[in-house]
């Protein structure tokens, strides 16, 4: 399979944790991009790369959020000192230059 | 500011019905227009996409779409609906030339029987 893939799928963590995700994108993809999404909400963005430079950070990503992209291969999406207001469905996408995005199948986060 | 609305949260319709799904944008020059679909557990699907050219624009499982510049609308529609189009659907639009896509809030499909 070649398409978007997002470790782990399910996360349940507690309050104050740490969390880490992992999306390897397509590719042959130069562009990868973070969004959050919750219920009833379109995802919305958190961040973009270019290779491996983190070219663009929403407000949305406070600081306890970080993201890298190692090498411009697979990114990671950590989040420290958890909340639950963290609770929500982590989407990674991939694109080559600005054609459309291939999204992956999500990393769900549930903070208790 | 860019934004997308999608006006109806949900619709039901009866299978072998046609659907429309609404979508208004606000953008300032000519945008990349896009409509996904996810599906419970699935990751969002690219249906299709309008970069320039023709205004109506053929997608896959039997959508379409229609690119208004006056109306500021990218309604999406299908002429029979079939079960397994029960979903969520999300319009988006992107930045020529940029990366970041706006996604409307979702319109949830349900089909009746």
């Amino acid at each position: 399979d070649t398409g978007v893939s997002q470790n782990p799928r399910h996360k349940i963590t507690k309050r104050g944790q740490n969390v880490t995700f992992r999306c390897d994108p397509i590719s042959e993809h130069n562009r990868l991009y973070w969004y959050r999404q919750t219920l009833g909400q379109g995802p919305e963005f958190l961040t973009y790369f270019q290779n491996e430079a983190q070219l663009e950070k929403s407000r949305l990503l406070s600081d306890r959020f970080s993201a890298e992209r190692p090498k411009g291969s697979f990114s990671t999406l950590e989040i420290q000192r958890t909340e639950q207001g963290d609770s929500a469905m982590y989407l990674c996408a991939s694109s080559f230059r600005q054609d459309e995005q291939f999204f992956g199948p999500g990393t769900r986060l549930t903070v208790l | 500011a860019q934004s997308v609305t999608q006006p109806d949260i949900h619709i039901t319709v009866s299978e072998g019905a046609s659907l429309e799904l609404r979508c208004n944008y606000s953008y300032g020059a000519t945008p990349y227009l896009f409509w996904y679909v996810q599906s419970p557990g699935q990751g969002l699907q690219l249906l299709l996409k309008y970069f320039s050219g023709d205004t109506l624009v053929q997608g896959i499982k039997g959508f379409e779409a229609e690119f208004k510049r006056s109306q500021s609308s990218f309604n999406l529609r299908k002429p029979s609906v079939h079960w397994s189009d029960a979903a969520e659907y999300f319009c988006a639009v992107g930045h020529t030339g940029g990366f970041k896509t706006i996604f409307g809030a979702g319109t949830r499909l349900f089909v009746k029987a």
